[in-house]
């Protein structure tokens, strides 16, 4: 069975500091990859997406993608209070279905 | 920029009544998708739609589920006799290409809760 692998947390990081989420995938088919976030009671809002090795930088948010490891992760740099919420990352299979991991609940404390 | 919008923001239904769920996807998006999420779980694939028909779905999408595109513009999910253990949030999403390829946009989502 297809999966997307996330620790479940909660994972607490001091405001300003560097917080990283992880996440693994087990279909080595996989192509697309995305990280997205989702307050409470909220919809799930897309982060950032990756499709190649390495880095991808869009503000404070760094995705990084190892898929010989079959790994990605996203790093928030100057974490704020508004960056506490879950974060989902979610990932292509072979058949370009999207699976969904359940989300790390990240928690900034000021 | 351009949104899905998810309409009622919140429903409460009588369970064993029906309830239309509605959406209206980004409008140059091909790719339709419902998603739930009960209360403190993750979210769940239901259902992906194209070209007027259903590609996927899922083991949860049983024969109370059904969908459609009745106009140009909506996309429904309908649940025709509720359950108590259907009470959750329902998420409409679209994405230009298959959301594998491309990212699918979430509306905000309704809030489903049945007596």
């Amino acid at each position: 069975q297809k999966e997307v692998e996330q620790n479940s947390g909660p994972l607490s990081v001091p405001e300003g500091a560097i917080a990283s989420l992880n996440c693994t995938y087990s279909d080595r088919g996989s192509q697309s990859f995305f990280w997205y976030r989702q307050y409470s009671g909220k919809s799930p809002e897309l982060i950032m997406s990756i499709y190649s090795n390495g880095d991808k930088e869009d503000g404070r948010f760094t995705a990084q993608l190892n898929k010989a490891s079959q790994y990605v992760s996203l790093l928030i740099r100057d974490s704020q209070p508004s960056d506490s919420a879950t974060y989902l990352c979610a990932v292509n299979d072979s058949n370009y279905q999207l699976i969904w991991g359940a989300g790390t609940k990240l928690i900034i404390k000021p | 920029e351009p949104e899905v919008t998810q309409t009622p923001s919140h429903q409460v239904t009588q369970m064993g009544q029906e309830v239309i769920l509605r959406c209206v996807p980004i409008s140059n998006h091909l790719y339709f998708y419902w998603y739930r999420q009960i209360l403190g779980q993750k979210v769940e694939f239901l259902v992906s739609f194209y070209n007027n028909e259903i590609s996927e779905k899922s083991e949860i999408f049983d024969d109370q589920f059904s969908v459609e595109r009745p106009d140009g513009s909506n996309f429904t999910l309908k649940i025709r006799s509720t359950k108590l253990e259907d009470s959750a949030m329902y998420f409409c999403a679209s994405s230009e290409e298959t959301g594998g390829v491309e990212p699918q946009h979430f509306g905000d989502g309704t809030r489903l809760s049945i007596l």
